[in-house]
């Protein structure tokens, strides 16, 4: 049973298109992250959750909107899609919003904007 | 504000050799320390933590110690093995931001 898992794996898309990307965690944690990873592999946190209320919003463009309908999902919603969001989007959760315990990861979603 | 400094990569070494991995961080207050491995194609996996100064994570014959004096947390392993090639990330949380703070990365390449 995966711990914390995203769709799609993998979505190709053109430039202007809207897309979404899922995440569900099954671990009962309170807290959840959106980060993206370049292709430097240089991770930067996105958005952070805490029981559905928005804690962090990192400088992250308006075309990014993230949606939390419950402490267990965490999706991820893009406008306007621009060839510098490709990237490999990662969902991740913890118990808490401390960051005293670890976080888990999903498997990542590798969006291609062409 | 926080940050985490390790070392550049690509580190290629031969089978059975010595690695270190140096991390250090910067950090108000008392932050908890991680190190994640990443695989080709995968997300990131826990390696080890430790939560306190002087605490020592170790897993799966990797080890890094918590180190306040010098704000590190070295990664070190006796033996690597070919399996053990994957991208390393030193991480901090833990400081009242809310996140987990990475460093850069590092590739380890172990050939045979």
């Amino acid at each position: 049973d995966t711990a914390v898992s995203q769709t799609p794996k993998y979505l190709v898309t053109q430039m202007g298109n809207d897309k979404s990307i899922k995440c569900e965690q099954n671990l009962g944690h309170d807290t959840m992250y959106w980060y993206k990873q370049d292709s430097k592999k240089f991770l930067k946190i996105m958005f952070s959750y805490n029981n559905k209320e928005l804690i962090i919003n990192e400088t992250v463009p308006n075309r990014f909107s993230p949606k939390s309908p419950d402490k267990a999902h965490l999706n991820l919603h893009i406008n306007s899609l621009e060839l510098g969001d490709s990237a490999v989007y990662f969902c991740a959760s913890s118990q808490d919003s401390s960051g005293s315990t670890e976080a888990f990861f999903g498997q990542g979603t590798r969006l291609t904007v062409v | 504000g926080d940050s985490v400094t390790q070392m550049e990569g690509p580190v290629t070494l031969s089978e059975e050799a010595f690695l270190t991995i140096n991390c250090t961080y910067t950090a108000t207050g008392y932050p908890s320390l991680f190190w994640y491995v990443q695989y080709p194609g995968e997300g990131l996996q826990l390696l080890l933590k430790a939560t306190k100064a002087d605490d020592k994570g170790s897993n799966k014959g990797f080890e890094a110690t918590y180190r306040k004096e010098t704000t590190s947390f070295h990664l070190e392993k006796g033996s690597v093995q070919v399996s053990d090639s994957a991208v390393y990330f030193c991480a901090l949380g833990g400081s009242g931001t809310y996140k987990y703070i990475f460093g850069t990365g590092t590739r380890l390449k172990v050939l045979a």
